[in-house]
Formats: C-alpha cells, sequence, structure tokens
C-alpha cells in the first residue's frame, strides 16, 4: 500500500542531543513538508521542498534542518538550538500541483520528548 | 499572506444532533480551502476540499461545507452526529505562494451518548 512511514514513533531525547526523524514516502509525490504540532496552535509549518535536493524554510525553521538527496526521503533534524522541540512533529507529501488544490497526505507522527 | 480562523476551539455536541465547525478564511486571491481530520495520536485525513468549483462540497463521513465569499467562510456540517466523529479538526487554506497549506488552530468536536 502506498503511503508515508515516519519513524520513531515515540523518542526521547536529553538536552543538547541532536536526533533525525525519518519521513519516507512512496507515492511518488514531489513535495514534502514537515509540521509541528503543539496543543491549541494547530500545525505550524517547519520546513517544505518541492523537488529533490531543494528546500525551503517554513514559518518555524530555527533549531531544525532538512535534507531531500532522494525523491522518497525528508528526513528533519531536531538541534541542540530547537529551545523547546517537546512536540508531535507530522510529515505530509502531495503531488506538485500548478494550481494549489492537490490533497496532502500525512504519516502518523512522531512524538519527541526531551527530558 | 493568508490566514485561517477556527471560531471555536471545543464543540460538544450529543448523538444524532447536528453539528457546525465554523471556519473563517483570510486570502487576498481565490484560495483552496480544506478540512482535514485527526484522530488522537494519528495524522491527518482529508474530509472535503474546495477548489472553486461547486460552493457547496460533500466529503467522506457525512461532512459537507459550503464556500461563501461574501462572508469569507467554510464552515463544516453534519445532520447527525456519531460517537466515530470524536476528533480534532482543521480548517485549512492554500497559500499559492509558496505551495504550502496554512492551518487553523483546531476544533476539538466532542460527542455526547
Amino acid at each position: 500500500d502506498g503511503g508515508i512511514t515516519q519513524s520513531p514513533k515515540y523518542l526521547f531525547r536529553k538536552e543538547g542531543q541532536n536526533v533525525t526523524l525519518s519521513c519516507e514516502q512512496n507515492l511518488n509525490h514531489d513535495a514534502m513538508y514537515w509540521y509541528r504540532q503543539d496543543p491549541g496552535q494547530g500545525l505550524r509549518l517547519i520546513y517544505y521542498s518541492q523537488i529533490v535536493n531543494d528546500f525551503q524554510k517554513g514559518d518555524i525553521a530555527e533549531g531544525y534542518s532538512v535534507s531531500r538527496e532522494k525523491k522518497e526521503s525528508f528526513p528533519l533534524t531536531v538541534t541542540s538550538a530547537q529551545k523547546n522541540p517537546t512536540a508531535f512533529y507530522l510529515c505530509a507529501s502531495r503531488e506538485r500541483d500548478r494550481d494549489d488544490t492537490g490533497e496532502l497526505f500525512f504519516g502518523e507522527g512522531s512524538r519527541l520528548t526531551v527530558l | 499572506a493568508q490566514s485561517v480562523t477556527q471560531l471555536d476551539s471545543h464543540v460538544s455536541v450529543s448523538e444524532g444532533t447536528p453539528v457546525l465547525l465554523r471556519c473563517n478564511y483570510s486570502s487576498s486571491y481565490s484560495p483552496s480551502l480544506f478540512w482535514y481530520v485527526q484522530h488522537p495520536n494519528k495524522g491527518l485525513q482529508l474530509l472535503l476540499k474546495y477548489t472553486s468549483a461547486a460552493t457547496l462540497v460533500k466529503g467522506i463521513n457525512g461532512f459537507e461545507a459550503e464556500f461563501k465569499k461574501s462572508e469569507t467562510s467554510f464552515h463544516l456540517t453534519k445532520p447527525s452526529a456519531h460517537m466515530s466523529d470524536a476528533a480534532e479538526y482543521f480548517c485549512v487554506v492554500s497559500d499559492g505562494g509558496r505551495r504550502a497549506l496554512t492551518f487553523g488552530s483546531g476544533t476539538r468536536l466532542q460527542v455526547q451518548p
């Protein structure tokens, strides 16, 4: 079945450590996205990529980094510079379309807790 | 930039009664609008989308939404709530300039037996 796989589902980190969240899709989508979800704040865009080897900062990119070396993969690294990293992280993808009507497909999310 | 406001953070209804979740948007051009649903600790699933065709949009699980340009609204409705509808619902607007979507803060729907 086609879809988006995020791993790990749960992750614990000590302060000062970098962690990388994996996102893999087999939908053949060009565009991929990372969102952060906090209670009562909806989803906020961290980074997005419209094509391989290219990505753009979203609204809250500070303290995060990404890469897009392969079409199917868009890993997110939460660095020690991110002051409040405890959150639920969602990866999504969609076809790159001219009129911006495409549906986002989401993974099941990764919950990061900083101890 | 586009934005979306969900007017209620929590809505509680009884099973079998109508559901209304309210959403207003702001856009400098004709946007695409979406409603997504999220069950606890899960990803999001598309309920329906508006893309400048019919203003009344029907989605999955009996939900529908009406695009009203004059009111800049895109409210989500369902005639009769079911216990399985209890979840968080997000109104979303397209941001054509950067090809990303902007999410509202969400409305948590509770369904009482």
